[in-house]
């Protein structure tokens, strides 16, 4: 089955740094960028970046440039998006998606979601 | 980069009835343009993209159309699972970043 599947919820405390991660399946991982998408509570959908696995090359959004971190891991089929320092305003969920359909970018596969509390 | 405005925030239909959804863009491109249903509690599910294309799976009684700056998600017929909100997004090419609207909240009237 192809699917994208996000780690679990996390609560942290503001300034710690987090890594949370997001394990492609079912298809070549390395063919899609893979983008990150952020929904803060209540809120409609921002769109902070995408990483092309195949060679780490990393767009991000002008919001999100410099407050965080696209890495992928070929070996696992896995993508991450890092913070070292966080903020209470980074509290939100946050999802993985990829483009798959011929020609197109718009996200036809997307993760479940991983929801980030940052509360002190 | 390029704003999307949707409208209305909110539409109240009956069941069974058509919902007209608009997409408004700041500056004018080229139909890389997609439309999504967020359920609460899941992520968001592709409905339409190149604004007229249908996804796998999705139901004919969902369409899009629009160019330029001015584009529309309909659905006729509504069900019951398809209250729910509605984001459309447009990726053209990089840069600038693709954006997403605000979304329209459909709900049961």
């Amino acid at each position: 089955e192809v699917q994208l599947v996000q780690s679990g919820v996390e609560v942290k405390k503001p300034g710690e740094s987090l890594k949370i991660s997001c394990k492609a399946s079912g298809y070549n991982f390395s063919f899609y960028w893979l983008n990150w998408v952020r929904q803060m509570p209540g809120q409609g959908l921002e769109w902070m970046g995408k990483i092309d696995p195949n060679d780490s090359d990393a767009r991000y959004s002008p919001a999100f440039q410099g407050h965080v971190t696209f890495s992928v891991d070929k070996s696992t089929s896995t993508a991450y998006l890092q913070w070292t320092s966080l903020k209470a305003s980074d509290t939100a969920t946050y999802y993985c998606a990829r483009p798959g359909i011929e020609g197109e970018d718009a996200f036809d596969l997307w993760g479940q979601g991983t929801m980030v509390v940052v509360s002190s | 980069e390029i704003v999307l405005t949707q409208s209305p925030a909110t539409l109240s239909v009956s069941p069974g009835e058509r919902a007209t959804l608009s997409c408004r863009a700041s500056q004018s491109f080229f139909n890389n343009l997609a439309w999504y249903q967020q359920r609460p509690g899941q992520a968001p599910r592709l409905l339409i993209y190149n604004v007229f294309g249908r996804a796998t799976g999705v139901p004919a009684r969902f369409s899009g159309s629009g160019s330029g700056t001015e584009f529309t998600l309909t659905i006729d017929s509504l069900q019951s699972e398809d209250f729910a909100v509605y984001y459309c997004h447009q990726y053209d090419s990089w840069p600038p970043a693709p954006t997403f609207g605000g979304g329209t909240r459909v709900e049961i009237k």
